[in-house]
């Protein structure tokens, strides 16, 4: 199986910060990769997939890069509405594998 | 707009079964694959099955490999996840989701709730 980690566990940042979080795989997984975000008591979203394309509806300021082994999510500057988990996701080959996530928090 | 209601979740003793259905509406459902996703309380994402648009191919994560069951009806638009010998651990939200363009996951449900407690 292929596993996913996340890095950082916890991230603590304010409003306007730029965050950056990475997901490596234990193997190429080329450029199956998504990210989602998950607020309290509510389904994950997806944000970007296929390692850099922004969803539908998705804010510029999330942003995907990487392949191959190393990936990372960036939010340009942090809004209020953006504290939340947020996972990786490969979907290379079965079975899929998330990150174990990172939890934006309010410095 | 794509829906997903998840429902048959409950508290269930160790051992026992339950079997969770998931309703789609809004799109062809015969089309697409569906997966279910669970999530134990304060942990992250698993994914745990997957079955095909036509019902004939299925996988499973080793966690649930033998003792979860999965299923659809497309005449009703549902995919039934068949849950036997559960365990504390399988204690989870558990959510359905759709594909989007590739195998991620596009459109979940709300999820429901099974505990495996004594």
């Amino acid at each position: 199986d292929i596993q996913m980690t996340q890095s950082p566990s916890t991230l603590s940042a304010s409003v306007g910060d730029r965050v950056i979080i990475t997901c490596r795989a234990s193997q190429s997984i080329s450029s199956w990769l998504a990210w989602y975000q998950q607020k309290p008591g509510k389904a994950p979203k997806v944000l970007i997939y296929t390692a850099t394309n922004l969803d539908s509806g998705v804010p510029s300021r999330f942003s995907g890069s990487g392949s191959g082994t190393e990936f990372t999510l960036t939010i340009s500057s942090l809004q209020p509405d953006d504290f939340a988990t947020y996972y990786c996701q490969h979907y290379k080959s079965y079975p899929w594998t998330f990150g174990q996530g990172t939890k934006v928090e309010v410095k | 707009e794509i829906q997903l209601v998840e429902s048959g979740g409950g508290l269930v003793q160790p051992g026992g079964s339950l079997r969770l259905s998931c309703v789609a509406s809004g799109f062809t459902f015969s089309s697409y694959s569906i997966n279910w996703v669970r999530q134990a309380p304060g942990k992250g994402l698993e994914w745990i099955s997957y079955i095909s648009s036509d019902g004939n191919t299925a996988f499973y994560a080793d966690s649930v490999k033998g003792r979860f069951t999965i299923s659809r009806d497309n005449a009703k638009n549902s995919v039934y996840l068949q849950m036997n010998s559960l365990r504390d651990d399988d204690t989870a939200v558990y959510y359905c989701a759709k594909y989007g363009t590739y195998a991620y996951f596009h459109d979940w449900g709300q999820g429901t709730l099974v505990t495996v407690s004594s």
